[in-house]
């Protein structure tokens, strides 16, 4: 079993859609990332949390700590929201220099 | 810079060759990452930098991988006697504090014939 778990694996949704991609992991943590992988390979840090929740735009990450989960929403989904998200953990023995990658979620928004 | 440059972008060798790859941090950042990242696959912590120290190499999967940051900037990754299991995505990350938000470069694509 890996420690970061994402799902769905992919997900295709129309316009418009309010989306839920899944982090869970099963170590302590000191903080957990929310990246984008573009379709050109580019990666792009979305949020760094520790607790609660954060907002960008129509992008907002909550994380729970004790039922050790995050997730990440996009609301109005958008075509140029199609990438693949991936969930990182920084491990509490480890430092969190030393991340710990989810396999990621391929997203596809179609018009 | 304005942001993470790595280099070459892409890089073909044959099995056995040694390869080095570069990655030119954002200026003001003290700390620099490595990751391996197999196709379909998320990325894979090499090593880290804070400054010129190397606090953690426990990532590098084998002795022919090695790093250097001389002088606490531009950082390099080589490695040696190249087999066709080390092909896939280098990427370079830096962040301005030790365990703060990555910047990500655009990575090396490495081929072993």
């Amino acid at each position: 079993k890996n420690e970061v778990e994402q799902s769905p694996q992919n997900l295709t949704a129309q316009e418009g859609e309010f989306i839920t991609i899944n982090c869970s992991y099963s170590v302590g943590i000191s903080a957990l990332h929310w990246l984008q992988q573009h379709p050109g390979g580019g990666i792009v840090s979305l949020f760094m949390l520790s607790s609660g929740k954060k907002k960008h735009g129509r992008l907002i990450a909550t994380i729970n700590i004790q039922e050790k989960h995050s997730s990440l929403h996009i609301t109005a989904s958008h075509p140029r929201d199609s990438a693949v998200y991936i969930c990182a953990v920084g491990r509490t023995n480890f430092g969190n220099e030393k991340l710990t990658f989810g396999t990621g979620t391929r997203l596809t928004i179609i018009p | 810079g304005a942001g993470v440059s790595q280099s070459p972008r892409y890089k073909v060798t044959k099995r056995g060759q040694d390869v080095t790859l570069r990655c030119d941090p954002i200026s003001s950042h003290a700390t620099l990452y490595w990751y391996q990242q197999a196709l379909g696959q998320g990325p894979e912590f090499l090593t880290y930098f804070n400054y010129e120290a190397q606090p953690d190499k426990s990532g590098l999967p084998s002795d022919r991988f090695s790093a250097e940051r001389p002088e606490g900037s531009i950082s390099t990754l080589t490695i040696q006697r190249t087999e066709q299991r080390d092909s896939a995505m280098y990427r370079c990350a830096s962040s301005l504090a030790r365990a703060g938000v990555q910047f990500f470069g655009p990575g090396t694509r490495l081929t072993v014939l």
